[in-house]
């Protein structure tokens, strides 16, 4: 099983800030990678999977980026309506995993 | 707009069954492969089971190999997860979500409560 970590565990942060998130893959998963955001009582939303294409309706300000096992997703500007919890994914190998994730809160 | 509605979750003893249904709508569903993942507030997210579009191949995770069969009938636009041999730590949110390997469209879920 490829383990997925996520790094900080949680970011504080004020709208308007560029804000980048870390996961690492235990091993390599080439651009197998997807991110998906999830706000308060919602379920998770993709945002980018081939580790840097946005899925549909995503807005520019979100970036993917990264190969092998260092991926990074970037948010240009943080909006009120990002604050929630960022999952990176692999869809490499079929026993598809999840990171713990990184929780965006208000500074 | 792509509606996935989830129903079937409710409360069971360990070692019971439930089966899980996702109805969907606005979307050609016999061309969707589909998937069931979970969401446990100490375990995270998990990816449960797929199934490909027209039915066919299907895969499930280790810890629900044996307990669970994911299953979809197209002329319904209906996707399944019967689950059987319910464990503690079968509890969560069960969401259908489109695609298998990254999951594109997700439901609001259904919550499944295993307790004694």
């Amino acid at each position: 099983e490829i383990v997925m970590t996520q790094s900080p565990a949680t970011l504080s942060v004020s709208p308007g800030e560029r804000v980048t998130l870390s996961c690492r893959a235990s091993q390599s998963i080439s651009n197998f990678l997807a991110w998906y955001q999830q706000r308060v009582g919602q379920a998770p939303r993709l945002l980018i999977y081939g580790a840097s294409t946005r899925a549909p309706g995503i807005p520019a300000r979100f970036s993917g980026s990264g190969s092998g096992t260092e991926f990074t997703l970037t948010i240009s500007s943080l909006q009120s309506e990002d604050f929630g919890v960022y999952y990176c994914q692999q869809h490499d190998t079929w026993l598809w995993t999840f990171g713990q994730g990184t929780k965006v809160e208000m500074k | 707009e792509v509606q996935l509605l989830e129903s079937g979750g409710q409360s069971a003893q360990p070692g019971g069954s439930l089966r899980l249904s996702c109805a969907a709508s606005e979307i050609t569903f016999s061309t969707y492969a589909m998937s069931w993942v979970r969401q446990a507030p100490v375990r995270g997210l998990e990816w449960v089971a797929s199934v490909g579009a027209a039915g066919h191949d299907s895969y499930v995770a280790d810890s629900v190999r044996g307990r669970f069969t994911i299953s979809r009938d197209n002329s319904e636009n209906k996707l399944f997860l019967q689950m059987n041999d319910l464990r503690l730590e079968d509890t969560a949110i069960y969401y259908c979500a489109t695609g298998t390997g990254f999951f594109n469209i997700w439901g609001q879920g259904t919550l499944v409560t295993v307790s004694s």
